[in-house]
């Protein structure tokens, strides 16, 4: 149980187009889920916490007009990379929330940003 | 602020050598979680541990064992006999308390762990 799927596992891309991530909850409903991001050799570095029917809120330093999240039902959240650019390339990992105290994370997906 | 520090960015060790990670958090809540995750080559995060901040008894799950004290903010990860499928990244973690953001993870910069043969 507490699986968590991610989809594409990686994509390729051109600057300027925009690039829609999925994050779901296979076997359970999560409130909240959590975006992050990872360079390569590097720390995950939360992006945005978003909580099903409102707002995700931001972390500083993330523009929200880039990175856009929706969280629109209990088992899926989406983050969409707008106008990507080659500096935009990272993985990014979903979380999902079942409980305030316990997250499953999902496999990640590589973007690459040409 | 809050802050996790894993000061040993690569660690390589022959196996059946025991290793320890180390993890130094900072923290202002008098509650929160610690966490050590790791991630191999395929990058998918794997879950190690959850330790409640109350909690300071020393956990023992086959080879890994944790080592908790709040007088120092360390909570550091023990790896004993190590084989080549230890190699990875591994990442401790803080959590601020529940009714604070709670759930949101604070990474350390990650430890890059190789076991040769």
């Amino acid at each position: 149980g507490a699986v968590v799927s991610q989809h594409p596992s990686r994509v390729i891309c051109k600057s300027g187009t925009s690039v829609k991530i999925e994050c779901r909850s296979l076997d359970f409903q999560a409130t909240t889920m959590f975006w992050y991001r990872q360079f390569p050799k590097k720390s995950l570095m939360l992006m945005a916490t978003s909580n099903e029917g409102s707002k995700a809120t931001y972390e500083q330093g993330v523009e929200k007009d880039k990175f856009l999240i929706n969280h629109a039902s209990l088992t899926l959240s989406t983050l969409t990379v707008t106008s990507a650019h080659p500096e935009d390339s990272s993985f990014y990992i979903c979380s999902a929330a079942p409980t305030t105290d316990t997250q499953y994370f999902g496999p990640g997906t590589r973007l690459t940003v040409l | 602020a809050q802050k996790v520090t894993q000061a040993q960015t690569e660690i390589s060790v022959v196996e059946k050598e025991d290793v320890t990670l180390d993890c130094v958090y900072e923290t202002r809540d008098t509650t929160y979680y610690l966490f050590w995750y790791k991630q191999p080559p395929s990058g998918e995060l794997v879950f190690l541990i959850r330790r409640n901040s109350f909690d300071e008894q020393n956990e023992i799950s086959g080879r890994y064992s944790w080592n908790f004290q709040k007088s120092t903010s360390s909570f550091n990860f023990t790896i004993t006999a190590s084989q080549v499928v230890d190699s990875a990244v591994y990442f401790c973690a803080l959590s601020p308390p529940i009714y604070n953001q709670g759930g949101k993870l604070i990474f350390g910069q990650g430890t890059e762990l190789s076991v040769k043969p």
